[in-house]
């Protein structure tokens, strides 16, 4: 079993609908990552979270420490969203190398229909 | 400030040749992180330095790869020699640690081709 596990790993949904992906993870955090990244292109941050929720825009994290997961909304979604959101983990700092060491799930995967 | 840059973009070469790529993070920050991305293994990382000192590179595929940062403002990844199971987009990214900060800033990666 994955350390971070999400879902869906893939996602159709037509313009305008809300959008939910799923992280989940086993392993004690320091933080935890969400990025996009598009057909053939770079990757780019959209949250950094250690607790709580954050919103940027139209994408809204949140995370659960106790129960170790989180989630990214996607509200009025556009065909523009269209691109591979990957979950990412950062380990506790504990002085030692594992620091610097994120944990990736396998990605999801949406396509975003006008 | 222009982000982290890497060169080159696409990189296509024959299998035995040597491989550079490049990359200047972000001025001012303390980490810089060298990722590899396959469709069949997704992100991996392969090696990262705290103040040009290199932490971790348990991630290193093997001794053809080897990762060098003699700067502040540069650091290098090179494959010696090259082999067609290393084609993969390889992603730069830097971040300053600290209380509140550590998001990960990335290139838009070096895409390598070996033939």
């Amino acid at each position: 079993k994955n350390e971070v596990e999400q879902s869906p790993q893939n996602l159709t949904a037509q313009e305008g609908e809300f959008i939910t992906i799923n992280c989940s993870y086993s392993v004690g955090i320091s933080a935890l990552h969400w990025l996009q990244q598009h057909p053939g292109g770079g990757i780019v941050s959209l949250f950094m979270l250690s607790s709580g929720k954050k919103k940027h825009g139209r994408l809204i994290a949140t995370i659960n420490i106790q129960e170790k997961h989180s989630s990214l909304h996607i509200t009025a979604s556009h065909p523009r969203d269209s691109a591979v959101y990957i979950c990412a983990v950062r380990p506790p700092f504990a002085g030692g190398t594992s620091y610097g060491k994120l944990t990736f799930g396998q990605g999801t995967i949406l396509t975003v229909h006008p | 400030d222009a982000g982290v840059i890497q060169s080159p973009r696409h990189e296509v070469t024959e299998m035995g040749q040597e491989v550079t790529l490049r990359c200047k993070p972000i001025s001012g920050h303390d980490y810089l992180f060298w990722y590899r991305q396959t469709m069949m293994r997704g992100l991996e990382l392969l090696i990262y330095f705290n103040n040009n000192v290199p932490i971790d590179d348990s991630g290193m595929p093997e001794d053809r790869f080897s990762a060098k940062m003699p700067n502040a403002s540069f650091s290098t990844l090179k494959i010696q020699p090259s082999e067609p199971r290393d084609s993969a987009v390889y992603f730069c990214a830097s971040s300053l640690r600290g209380p509140g900060t550590g998001e990960l800033f990335f290139g838009e990666g070096s895409r390598l081709t070996v033939l």
